[in-house]
C-alpha cells in the first residue's frame, strides 16, 4: 500500500506570505506528527495527533505555527507570515497505534517538503 | 531535557573496513532508542531499535547504560551503506505522549 505522503514537496515562498502543508498519513494510522528539519540538523518534533486530537504542541517554535487534523486522517500545517528562518524540511509521520503510550511503534515518514522563505 | 549526541557529522570508510557510527544521549528516565537511515533521495526509514537486539543489513548496536552510548555497528562496509543515519531516542515529552529526539546525524560514505 501506499506510505505517507506529501505536499507540495517543494515550496517557495516570500517572507510575509502564509503556507498550508499537507500530509496523508497511511491510512488506519492512529497517531500524526510533524518534524521541522533545518539543514545539517536532524529533525526536531514539532507537534502530535492523535486521530484528531492534537496532544501535545510543546515543539511548535512560534504561535505562527498552527496544525489540524479535523477528520483525525489529513492534517495540514500552517505557518502565517512566514519568516527566513522558517526555511526547513517538513516531515510528516504517522504510526499505527497510540502514542501516549510507552512501548514499539514505528514511525513513518513522508518524504517531507521543502519550504524556503526568500 | 532529553539529548542526543552525534560527535561525527561525516565519517568516511574504505569498503569491507568495519564501521562504528557514535551515539550518546541524555535522559533521565528508561531510554528506548532507535538507528534511522536516510539513502539518497528515499525517505528517512527506520533501520533498528534497541530493544530488539536484531541485526539488520549487518548493522547492530547495544544500548549501554553506563555510558549512556548506543553506538551503531558493522564489521564490513558495503558501498550501499553510503547515506545518512540519525541515532533517535523515544522519551516521555511531558505533554501526554512519547516524541522522538534526533541526533543531528552522521553521513557515511563507504569508499570503493
Amino acid at each position: 500500500g501506499a506510505g505517507v505522503s506529501q505536499s507540495p514537496r517543494y515550496k517557495v515562498a516570500k517572507r510575509g506570505q502564509d503556507v498550508a502543508l499537507r500530509c496523508d498519513p497511511i491510512s488506519g494510522h492512529v497517531s500524526l506528527f510533524w518534524y521541522q528539519q533545518a539543514l545539517g540538523q536532524g529533525p526536531e518534533f514539532l507537534t502530535y495527533f492523535q486521530n484528531e486530537a492534537q496532544l501535545d504542541k510543546s515543539g511548535l517554535p512560534s504561535d505562527r505555527f498552527f496544525a489540524e487534523r479535523p477528520e483525525g486522517s489529513v492534517s495540514t500545517l500552517k505557518i502565517q507570515r512566514t519568516q527566513q528562518e522558517d526555511s526547513a524540511v517538513y516531515l510528516c509521520a504517522s504510526s499505527l497505534a497510540d502514542s501516549a503510550l510507552p512501548g514499539y511503534n514505528e514511525q513513518f515518514f513522508g518524504p517531507g517538503t521543502r519550504l524556503t522563505v526568500l | 531535557a532529553q539529548r542526543v549526541t552525534q560527535p561525527e557529522k561525516l565519517l568516511s570508510v574504505f569498503k569491507g573496513a568495519p564501521v562504528e557510527l557514535k551515539c550518546n544521549y541524555s535522559y533521565s528516565g528508561s531510554p528506548e532508542l532507535f538507528w534511522y537511515v536516510q539513502y539518497s533521495r528515499q525517505r528517512l526509514q527506520l533501520l533498528l531499535r534497541h530493544i530488539s537486539r536484531e541485526s539488520i543489513k549487518g548493522f547492530t548496536a547495544d544500548l549501554n547504560k553506563g555510558e549512556t552510548s548506543f553506538h551503531l555497528k558493522k564489521p564490513f562496509a558495503q558501498e550501499e551503506d553510503s547515506a545518512m543515519y540519525y541515532c533517535a531516542l523515544k522519551a516521555y515529552s511531558g505533554a501526554g505522549s512519547y516524541q522522538l529526539t534526533f541526533g543531528k546525524g552522521t553521513k557515511l560514505s563507504v569508499i570503493p
